[in-house]
């Protein structure tokens, strides 16, 4: 593996079911995040981990929740999701969570609710 | 709270052409700018950043620039290719945590 990877690629989910995005990264970075990206609206931060064992919440949190146990892992979970959630997902690393930093990011989820 | 709008939407050139990109920001106490290039189905991929207390970043055909007090910040590409067809996001970072907007981006296209 080299980057970031995320699975699965793509998925279709019927409404108020539980979903899990993966996101692996083998660039031993510190920080870690998980954005949405929907048409017209850019990306938006829905939560970040600065260190293993952190969390923070971001721009649209609600909804999602994630855990940080080491350092190379960064679910995403859906706890019962709902069609506003679909949209395209990416992970993304850097370093650290300074401001200075890169941030690296995967090839995204793409996330269909019906 | 910080809009970050980036216009045009889309732009068509013909290969070979200098060409800039916009960025506006409504919020200048920023700590730094990017830009991001986008191809579709993929993730991003850093281009270039500006810390708050520089004026631009250059990168083989790419010159981004920032002014800070105007809320804007531009990315010019020299002598267009095909290739550089993507859609070009900024992103601006406004402390030192995570907080870090993203314009809706420019997809460009550059026709042979």
């Amino acid at each position: 593996i080299a980057g970031i990877t995320q699975a699965p690629t793509s998925q279709i989910l019927a409404a108020g079911r539980r979903m899990t995005l993966r996101c692996t990264q083998d660039m031993r970075h510190n920080a870690m995040y998980w954005y949405r990206q929907d048409l017209g609206l850019g990306l938006r931060l829905i939560h970040y981990s600065n260190t293993a064992g952190t969390t923070g919440k971001g721009e649209v949190p609600d909804g999602y929740s994630v855990s940080r146990a080491n350092t190379d892992d960064f679910p995403l979970t859906l706890a019962s999701a709902v069609p506003s959630q679909t949209s395209v997902y990416f992970c993304a690393s850097s370093v650290s969570g300074r401001f200075s930093d890169t941030q690296y990011f995967g090839p995204g989820t793409r996330l269909t609710v019906l | 709270k910080q809009e970050v709008t980036q216009i045009p939407a889309a732009l068509s050139v013909p290969e070979g052409e200098n060409l800039v990109l916009n960025c506006s920001f409504t919020d200048s106490a920023i700590y730094n700018l990017q830009w991001f290039r986008q191809d579709p189905g993929k993730g991003l991929t850093s281009l270039l950043l500006i810390q708050s207390s520089q004026r631009e970043q250059t990168s083989g055909r790419l010159n981004a620039s920032l002014d800070k007090s105007s809320g804007r910040s531009t990315l010019y590409i020299a002598a267009s290719q095909p290739g550089d067809s993507a859609t070009y996001l900024c992103a601006v970072r406004r402390g030192n945590n995570n907080d870090m907007r993203f314009g809706a981006g420019t997809r460009l296209t550059v026709k042979p």
